[in-house]
């Protein structure tokens, strides 16, 4: 087990629906991320956040909003979805964000399997 | 900004027969991270290479980070059917801070 747990593992929604993904990490990590995985497209980072900071935003639409309340806590709060939003996502965490030479690994969690209706 | 390719999108082999993913950036990179995700799993962390020319081993597996710094390869000698999986190289910026994931490879190993 990596320590990042993510509910729910299974999630079909309406385009008109409201509905949250939530991810929690227990390793004690500062940094957090929210990514998204489908099968045309590698790894796309979303949103990051260090010390619960957000930190980074890759032209993310406004149907996504990140929140992290604590450093072990992350969400992402979906509404008015298209069909094309359907993917797994997936959260990770790292010990820091920013570093030298060396970056952080990443600890994923099993992801959330999204599909918009 | 910065590209991460990575080749072979998917690569068919026996049981036995050996295996490479090539990772190329567009830019230089401070260092390199590999990661391993099976079927209906997660990516899971194998190894990071920050010195240029770099060569780390895990059992049968072979990581190199190239000379320049932009390139990376993961070597399998004799794949066995635990190989299976999608195996991503992930670059950092010149800050280390950011990564940005290759499309990955999908290794299929036959019994």
């Amino acid at each position: 087990e990596t320590g990042v747990t993510q509910t729910p593992r299974h999630l079909v929604m309406g385009m008109t629906n409201k509905k949250s993904l939530k991810c929690e990490q227990h390793l004690g990590h500062n940094a957090m991320y929210w990514y998204k995985q489908s099968a045309k497209k590698p790894l796309e980072l979303m949103f990051v956040y260090s010390l619960e900071e957000r930190v980074e935003n890759n032209s993310v639409p406004s149907r996504f909003s990140p929140e992290c309340p604590n450093s072990s806590h992350l969400f992402l709060h979906l509404h008015t979805l298209q069909p094309e939003d359907s993917a797994l996502y997936l959260c990770a965490s790292s010990q820091e964000f920013i570093a030298q030479a060396n970056s952080y690994e990443q600890y994923f969690g099993p992801g959330t399997r999204l599909t918009v209706t | 900004g910065q590209q991460v390719m990575q080749i072979p999108q998917y690569q068919h082999v026996q049981e036995g027969e050996d295996f490479t993913t090539y990772c190329n950036s567009s830019t230089t990179l401070s260092n390199i991270q590999w990661y391993k995700q099976r079927p209906g799993g997660h990516p899971v962390f194998l190894i990071q290479l920050v010195k240029s020319g770099e060569v780390k081993k895990q059992k049968r597996l072979t990581f190199q980070f190239g000379e320049a710094k932009k390139n990376s390869s993961l070597h399998i000698t004799a794949t066995q059917t635990t190989d299976v999986g999608t195996y991503f190289c992930a670059g950092a910026n010149n800050a280390g801070n950011m990564l940005t994931f290759g499309g990955g490879t999908r290794l299929m190993v036959k019994p």
